[in-house]
């Protein structure tokens, strides 16, 4: 059972372009989440989305970024018009959805490294 | 607001030597716990979870006691090994489980032969 797949892994973008970082959740995962680990930072949490549904985006910046889980492919999070700050990792996570003890469990993938130049 | 306070790295520990990571949350809600693992250039392992008060977590050598009386999970580990060394992230989740994990700064070890 392949894992949750983060692509690019790496993905370098100049001031000003778009950065679309894709998710596949694991088999069966029908919820997604959103984080990013700035340099030296922790994780902090940007959204939370179930398929064709965002069910909380409390931790997404107000501009610019923007996410999506549609009803057929990947999890899409969007950056446009990126800047110097925006350099970071990108981690995705998946979880069943489902009832049962081990249902909210996140998964992670690998992470894509963003570097804004 | 719900937060989790670890203790800052890094730790620096020899090899055989036993390791503890202090970790706190805010009791807002009774939530589950959870200890991942980063290992450099890769995403977070779940290494181990608790779900209620007094559960023990259980994990490659490593434990952590839910204590609800001290709003306190840490992270310890009897004799570490250099494959150890790593990022460890404190998390916590709302009861209910769905939602997102909010995390600890993370805590770097390094184990030394």
């Amino acid at each position: 059972n392949a894992g949750v797949m983060q692509n690019p892994r790496h993905l370098v973008r100049r001031r000003g372009q778009e950065a679309r970082l894709r998710c596949s959740p694991m088999k069966g995962h029908s919820h997604v989440y959103w984080y990013r680990q700035l340099p030296e930072e922790g994780l902090k949490f940007m959204v939370y989305l179930q398929k064709e549904n965002i069910i909380d985006e409390s931790g997404m910046p107000k501009e610019r970024f923007s996410a999506e889980f549609p009803k057929e492919g990947p999890s899409i999070l969007r950056i446009q018009q990126v800047v110097r700050g925006d350099s970071a990792a990108y981690f995705c996570a998946s979880s069943p959805g489902t009832s049962g003890d081990n249902s909210y469990e996140q998964y992670f993938g690998p992470g894509t490294r963003l570097t804004v130049t | 607001g719900d937060s989790v306070t670890q203790m800052e790295g890094p730790v620096t520990l020899s090899e055989e030597a036993f390791l503890t990571i202090n970790c706190t949350y805010t009791a807002t809600g009774y939530p589950s716990l959870f200890w991942y693992v980063q290992y450099p250039g890769e995403g977070l392992q779940l290494l181990l979870k608790a779900t209620k008060a007094d559960d023990k977590g259980s994990n490659k050598g490593f434990e952590a006691t839910y204590r609800k009386e001290t709003t306190s999970f840490h992270l310890e580990k009897g004799s570490v090994q250099v494959s150890d060394s790593a990022v460890y992230f404190c998390a916590r989740i709302k009861k209910s489980g769905w939602g997102k994990l909010q995390f600890g700064a993370g805590t770097q070890v390094v184990v030394t032969p």
